[in-house]
């Protein structure tokens, strides 16, 4: 069983500051992937930052790093100079690396960017 | 490059109607997933294909739930006798099954949203 953990309901940053949203995660699978989605108000998920479970190195994709703390069990998004445009829900999700594959999501963080 | 797409992107029906939902992968894409989001909610996992095969199928997906992917390219989702409490945005995503050692990435199409009055 896997399990996303997203203590954060809503966010509020003030234009170009940066930002970190948490996320913490439980699963019995030896080999997961860890992913970030972005969901603006038209409701489409865009895919934003993948971290694999073994991987050394923390993932980076433009303004958006992924803070992955194994030991820890936690997966914070971290983004840069943020921008208006980065107003929407973020989804931290977690799937397992072999068989099904399917993407457990937490319950989502609203972040806001205040002008 | 064309990405996931799903028609129709709203659907409003009455209780009691049968409704239909399809999704088209991005090409080449031997995965396809249906999800189902609620107010308030992450998306929650029904079913997925691999190829035209259904290997399973979530406990949240009763009876009157149906997906097919006939071909292995698109695929729907049939709901009979709708009720109040199947209103949600139903989302489809594809991935490219590869047989390395990463979690494959699983791109959403724009979701279906379904209000049943």
């Amino acid at each position: 069983a896997q399990k996303i953990t997203q203590t954060q309901p809503g966010m509020f940053v003030q234009e170009k500051e940066a930002v970190t949203l948490d996320c913490t995660y439980d699963t019995s699978d030896p080999s997961y992937g860890l992913f970030w989605y972005k969901q603006p108000s038209s409701g489409e998920m865009i895919f934003l930052i993948y971290q694999g479970s073994y991987d050394q190195q923390n993932a980076t994709e433009g303004r958006y790093s992924l803070n992955f703390q194994k030991a820890r069990k936690s997966a914070n998004l971290v983004i840069s100079a943020s921008q208006l445009g980065d107003s929407a829900m973020y989804f931290c999700a977690i799937a397992p690396t072999f068989g099904n594959e399917k993407l457990t999501f937490g319950t989502g963080t609203r972040l806001t960017i205040i002008p | 490059d064309t990405g996931v797409s799903q028609n129709p992107r709203h659907k409003i029906t009455k209780r009691g109607q049968n409704v239909t939902f399809r999704c088209d992968p991005i090409s080449e894409h031997n995965r396809l997933y249906w999800y189902r989001q609620t107010l308030g909610q992450g998306p929650e996992f029904l079913t997925y294909f691999q190829n035209e095969a259904q290997l399973e199928k979530s406990r949240l997906l009763s009876d009157r739930f149906s997906a097919e992917r006939p071909k292995g390219s698109f695929s729907t989702l049939e709901i009979q006798r709708t009720e109040q409490g199947d209103s949600a945005m139903y989302l489809c995503a594809s991935s490219p099954k590869t047989s390395g050692a990463n979690t494959d990435t699983q791109y959403f199409g724009p979701g279906t949203r379904l209000t049943v009055l």
